[in-house]
């Protein structure tokens, strides 16, 4: 089955900086990332996804890169502020099951 | 904006007994879906439900689990016979499509989740 790997668990990044998360994945049909954020004790919200046709997407101050070669996907986050603190899950999906990476700490220091 | 609810928000049951977890997914969602988080760790898959039947499902979703949907709106997760180690927040999540290359039919929305705790 999928495997997610997530890097780094934690990050520390002070306001104005950016932030980089990376994942690898295993599976070779999946085809569809998203990424979501979760805060502490609520739901994960998605907050940006890339599929397999597409290998980078922008939102504002959020990007996604995709590289289906190496099986690589990272998310960016620029001028990061306060409220960007929470967990960031990386997922993987090929027809219905969503693999989640093992998530990543973000805490934006004021 | 529509959003998918659960209920409880939070269950505390006893080892050994049966809980139902509900889910109401958004109206004109066809997929659905049940997740957990352990505290402190990833979500993980359980089983996905479409057509009335269970599409696919993990290694976690053992004979003890078993889905519904009993009406048209509700969507159930039962867990037969609880252990300590069910303990954990569950999701429940739907989406109108799934698999499909059209952006943003196939995006899961997620429940805000029931909190199961199993003494």
């Amino acid at each position: 089955g999928e495997n997610v790997e997530q890097h780094p668990s934690t990050l520390s990044v002070q306001e104005g900086d950016s932030a980089v998360i990376k994942c690898t994945y295993s599976d070779s049909a999946s085809n569809y990332f998203p990424w979501y954020k979760q805060e502490l004790g609520k739901r994960p919200q998605l907050i940006i996804d890339i599929r397999s046709n597409v290998g980078e997407k922008k939102d504002q101050r959020i990007a996604v890169t995709l590289n289906k070669t190496a099986k690589h996907f990272s998310l960016h986050i620029t001028e990061t502020q306060p409220e960007d603190s929470a967990v960031y899950f990386c997922a993987a999906r090929g027809y219905q099951k969503v693999t989640f990476g093992t998530g990543t700490k973000l805490q934006v220091i004021p | 904006e529509p959003e998918v609810t659960q209920t409880p928000s939070h269950q505390v049951t006893q080892m050994g007994q049966e809980v139902i977890l509900r889910c109401v997914p958004i109206s004109n969602h066809l997929y659905f879906y049940w997740y957990r988080q352990i505290l402190g760790q990833k979500v993980e898959f359980l089983v996905s439900f479409y057509n009335n039947e269970i599409s696919e499902k993990s290694e976690i979703f053992d004979d003890q689990f078993s889905v519904e949907r009993p009406d048209g709106s509700n969507f159930t997760l039962k867990i037969r016979s609880t252990k300590l180690e069910d303990s954990a927040m569950y999701f429940c999540a739907s989406s109108w499509t799934s698999g499909q290359p059209n952006p943003s039919t196939d995006t899961q929305y997620f429940g805000p989740g029931t909190r199961l705790t199993v003494l």
